[in-house]
């Protein structure tokens, strides 16, 4: 079975430029996540989709950040524009009805 | 809200020696999910273990094992014959379940090193 597949694994850009994340569940899987890893910290949720809905995007920046799931499969996860803090790994997970799969991440570096 | 403590930024432990790496936590639900991942260098993160807070046996899974605390809102890992692969990040997360579940809070993490 595959795992939950992330693109680009990294990414450097300049302050105030853009950057996008895709991510490709584990096929089936109704729900998905985003998590910010910032170097040393623990993964803190950004936003939680089911199917092709946002079900909590309490945490999500949402003056530069956004994310869709536009036909309950793939995600997209966008910055724009990035800033300094954005340097972090950015993960995806996906789950059924039982345990959480984590992809290895797209590490963002702003400089 | 939840919040999940570690308080051991390092560890380390002899290759077929046992460690224990600590966790508290706090939350208002009465009923929730206790993990423990184990995220490698430059690997996705994986499961390690699981608590159902209502389950009063602590889980085990091989050489893993936990000592699930309610009373005192404690989750440790014990690690048993550890072995070189055990090397890792390993974060502590709760949940609050139901429709919560996967809606994770994370610690700040404990590097493990396994000296051969």
């Amino acid at each position: 079975e595959a795992g939950v597949a992330q693109s680009p694994r990294y990414k450097i850009i300049e302050k105030r430029q853009s950057v996008a994340f895709w991510c490709n569940p584990i096929s089936g899987h109704a729900t998905l996540y985003w998590y910010q890893q910032i170097l040393g910290q623990g993964p803190k949720l950004l936003i939680q989709f089911q199917n092709n809905g946002v079900v909590d995007d309490s945490q999500l920046p949402k003056d530069r950040f956004s994310a869709e799931r536009l036909k309950g499969v793939d995600s997209t996860l966008k910055i724009q524009p990035a800033k300094l803090e954005d340097s972090a790994v950015y993960l995806c997970a996906s789950t059924g009805t039982g345990e959480l799969f984590f992809g290895e991440g797209s590490r963002l570096t702003v400089l | 809200a939840q919040t999940v403590t570690q308080s051991q930024p390092e560890m380390s432990v002899q290759e077929a020696e046992t460690v224990t790496l600590s966790c508290t936590y706090d939350t208002s639900e009465s009923d929730y999910y206790l993990f423990w991942y184990k995220q490698p260098p430059s690997r996705q993160m994986i499961l390690v273990i699981r608590q159902e807070a209502y389950k009063q046996q602590n889980a085990t899974e091989n050489r893993f094992s936990v000592n699930f605390q309610k009373a005192a809102k404690s989750f440790s890992l014990k690690i048993s014959d550890s072995q070189l692969g055990d090397a890792a990040m390993y974060f502590c997360a709760s949940d609050a379940g139901g429709t919560s579940y996967g809606k994770l809070t994370f610690g700040q993490g404990t590097i493990l090193t396994v000296h051969p």
